[in-house]
């Protein structure tokens, strides 16, 4: 149980355009996903909490122009880079913890890799 | 603010060997959790330990367990019969309890190699 899927697994696309990633549950409902950045051999970067039915959190420093993020259910939430650029290339993971789970175990997805070109 | 601290940027440790990876952690908070996650080359997060900060006993899961410290605020990984396929990024990572809604604070990792 327990799962989270994120599609795409990876995705190359031309500066100036906007990429759209998801991020499921697949077997539980979770009213908060998290989003993080990875960078090569560093830690997660936490970006942006998104909440079912509300906006977005974004830590200090996140473009919320930049990285908007839609959580349309309590399976479904998106993060939409818009108007890319190479600096934007990174490892892109979710992650979500059952609704009124008191554990706090994240679960993560396999992440997206985006390059910019 | 919450912060982890993970010292050892990397370690190795030869196959069937016993490796501890260290972590110590600041808060004010007396509830909260602390994980253990692996990424291997992959890059799919996966969560190796769990442990509550009001039990005191150690958490074990298979050939893993931890040594918590809660006055030191220390919180090591130990793994025993070290296997090839425990060579990953481990992070260390807490949290306070908000049902699922309170965002992980993660350490800067520890590379793990295993040496045949």
């Amino acid at each position: 149980g327990a799962v989270v899927s994120q599609h795409p697994s990876r995705v190359i696309c031309k500066s100036g355009t906007s990429v759209k990633i998801e991020c499921r549950s697949l077997d539980f409902q979770a009213t908060t996903m998290f989003w993080y950045r990875q960078f090569p051999k560093q830690s997660l970067m936490l970006m942006a909490t998104s909440n079912e039915g509300s906006k977005a959190t974004y830590e200090q420093g996140v473009e919320k122009d930049k990285f908007l993020i839609n959580h349309a259910s309590l399976t479904l939430s998106t993060l939409t880079v818009t108007s890319a650029h190479p600096e934007d290339s990174s490892f892109y993971i979710c992650s979500a913890s059952p609704e009124f789970y008191w554990g706090e175990t994240q679960y993560f997805g396999p992440g997206t890799r985006l390059l910019v070109l | 603010a919450q912060t982890v601290t993970q010292s050892q940027p990397e370690m190795s440790v030869q196959e069937a060997e016993t490796v501890t990876l260290s972590c110590t952690y600041d808060t004010s908070e007396s509830d909260y959790y602390l994980f253990w996650y692996k990424q291997p080359p992959s890059r799919q997060m996966i969560l190796v330990i769990r442990q509550e900060a009001y039990k005191q006993q150690n958490a074990t899961e298979n050939r893993f367990s931890v040594n918590f410290q809660k006055a030191a605020k220390s919180f090591s990984l130990k793994i025993s019969d070290s296997q090839l396929g425990d060579a990953a990024m481990y992070f260390c990572a807490y949290s306070r309890p908000q049902g699922g809604s309170e965002k992980l604070v993660f350490g800067k990792g520890t590379k793990l190699t295993v040496n045949p």
